[in-house]
């Protein structure tokens, strides 16, 4: 599986978009970048993923370089319910989810 | 909504006790998982099951064993505890959809071995 490279931690004010980078330089044709978060306390929560093609739903949006080899997810209006770990994942099944230790997103009003 | 449970939020075992982590989803998914969680090592996947009977090692097995005996539900066994098993422990669930593969976790159980 295609390791990735996330900054440990960023900070975001509220109502501003968030835009959390990842790097997946020896990503495979196969590969899908995943992209799920963490609240303290409780389990990860699936947001969003794709393969080749930008894609977005109610909660974000992914954009995926030409190349494949970095992602970034955007929430668009962050809020303080947002702050959470943040794992972004690239595996060829999403049977096999191995989660490294993600960005820390803060929230600030 | 899906609905992961997980027996216990808190658990406090001796070395060399033998824990029984449980784990139920009431969606009829055919998958499940179990994670632990660590502090700088994120989660890391022991064991995950495609179906009734049948399980798969994940990347860190050694010291673990699982049983999957009704669809819905998925039991972690440490056969005897140690205090390098201490640690967050989750479970998660999703139906088999090939890559579109959403997992659903539970909210934990914080293991502790003495």
């Amino acid at each position: 599986d295609a390791k990735t490279t996330q900054p440990p931690s960023m900070d975001c004010a509220e109502g501003r978009a968030a835009n959390l980078p990842c790097n997946h330089s020896t990503i495979s044709g196969n590969e899908y970048v995943y992209w799920y978060r963490q609240i303290h306390s409780q389990g990860p929560q699936y947001i969003i993923h794709g393969l080749k093609n930008n894609e977005t739903n109610e909660m974000a949006s992914l954009i995926i370089t030409e190349d494949r080899k970095s992602s970034t997810l955007i929430l668009p209006h962050a809020t303080l319910r947002d702050t959470a770990v943040y794992y972004c994942i690239v595996v060829p099944t999403a049977s096999k989810l191995t989660f490294g230790t993600g960005t820390r997103l803060q929230v600030t009003l | 909504d899906v609905k992961v449970t997980q027996s216990s939020r808190y658990l406090v075992k001796r070395t060399g006790e033998k824990v029984f982590l449980e784990c139920v989803q009431d969606m009829d998914h055919e998958n499940m998982f179990w994670y632990r969680q660590d502090p700088g090592l994120g989660l890391r996947l022991i064991y995950f099951s495609y179906d009734v009977k049948m399980k798969e090692k994940g990347d860190i097995p050694e010291g673990y064993s699982v049983s999957r005996e009704k669809k819905e539900r998925f039991s972690l066994i440490l056969e005897s505890a140690s205090t390098n098993q201490t640690s967050m422990y989750l479970c998660a669930s999703s139906q088999d959809r090939g890559h579109v593969d959403t997992q659903y976790f539970g909210p934990g159980t914080r293991l502790t071995v003495l």
